[in-house]
C-alpha cells in the first residue's frame, strides 16, 4: 500500500461527459502528479501540484484542469470527453518537489463509451 | 525534450537466473535522477530503484541493480535469482532537477519461465 488513495477506481461515461478524479496523497507529501497510462501514448506526465500552487505542466489537453486543495488532496477535471480519453489515471505524491520519490495510487480506469 | 528509450518490448528468463533490461536516455541536463518502476498485471506502479546522477557508485536494492553510464546516458537493470513474483512490465522513468514530471519509456514486458 502506497499510501496514496484515489477514487473511484473504475469510471465509465459518455463521450462529451465531464468527470472528476480524487486523489488524497500520503500523509506529509506535499507535491502531487498526475499522469495518464493509454495504450497509443504510454506513460505521460499532465500536471504537478506543490502545496495548493500549480508547479509544473507537461501533455495536459486544454480540456482537462487540476486543482490542489488546502488539505492537500487533489482533482483533476476532465471534461468534453472523447473516445480516445479512455485511459488509467494515476496520481503520485512526494514529500517535496525535489529528489524525493513519487508513490503512486492504485489508478482511476476510466471509459468512454 | 528529455527522451527515455526502452528498446527490449518483452524479455524472458528462465527462474533463478538473471536478466538485464536495457534503458538509455536523452538530456542536456547534468542534474537529474532516474528510477526504475515496476508495474505487475494489478497495474500498480511500484518503484524498484532510485539512481542520482552526480552519484558514480550504482545502486543496488537486494536482488535489483543498476549499471548506471552517464557518459553513455545508459541506465540498465540487473535482476539476480529471478521470481515468478518478478514477472512485470518494467519503466524506466527520468526527472530533471528542475523537479518536473517523470518521463517514461514505454517499457519492457518481463516474463518468468517456471
Amino acid at each position: 500500500d502506497s499510501g496514496v488513495t484515489q477514487t473511484p477506481k473504475h469510471l465509465i461515461t459518455a463521450t462529451g461527459q465531464r468527470v472528476t478524479l480524487r486523489c488524497s496523497p500520503r500523509s506529509g507529501d506535499l507535491s502531487v502528479y498526475w499522469y495518464q497510462q493509454s495504450l497509443d501514448q504510454g506513460l505521460q506526465f499532465l500536471i504537478q501540484y506543490y502545496n495548493g500552487e500549480e508547479r509544473a505542466k507537461g501533455n495536459i489537453l486544454e480540456r482537462f484542469s487540476a486543482q490542489q486543495f488546502p488539505d492537500l488532496h487533489s482533482e483533476l477535471n476532465l471534461s468534453s470527453l472523447e473516445l480516445g480519453d479512455s485511459a488509467l489515471y494515476f496520481c503520485a505524491s512526494s514529500e517535496t518537489s525535489l529528489y524525493q520519490p513519487q508513490h503512486f495510487g492504485d489508478g482511476t480506469r476510466l471509459s468512454i463509451l | 525534450a528529455q527522451t527515455v528509450t526502452q528498446s527490449q518490448p518483452e524479455m524472458s528468463v528462465q527462474e533463478a537466473e538473471t536478466v538485464t533490461l536495457s534503458c538509455t536516455y536523452d538530456t542536456s541536463e547534468s542534474d537529474y535522477y532516474l528510477f526504475w518502476y515496476k508495474q505487475p498485471p494489478s497495474r500498480q506502479m511500484i518503484l524498484v530503484i532510485r539512481q542520482e546522477a552526480y552519484k558514480q557508485q550504482n545502486a543496488t536494492e537486494n536482488r535489483f541493480s543498476v549499471n548506471f553510464q552517464k557518459a553513455a546516458k545508459s541506465f540498465s537493470l540487473k535482476i539476480s535469482d529471478s521470481q515468478l513474483g518478478d514477472a512485470a512490465m518494467y519503466f524506466c522513468a527520468y526527472r530533471g532537477g528542475g523537479a518536473d514530471g517523470l518521463t517514461f519509456g514505454k517499457g519492457t514486458h518481463l516474463i518468468i519461465q517456471p
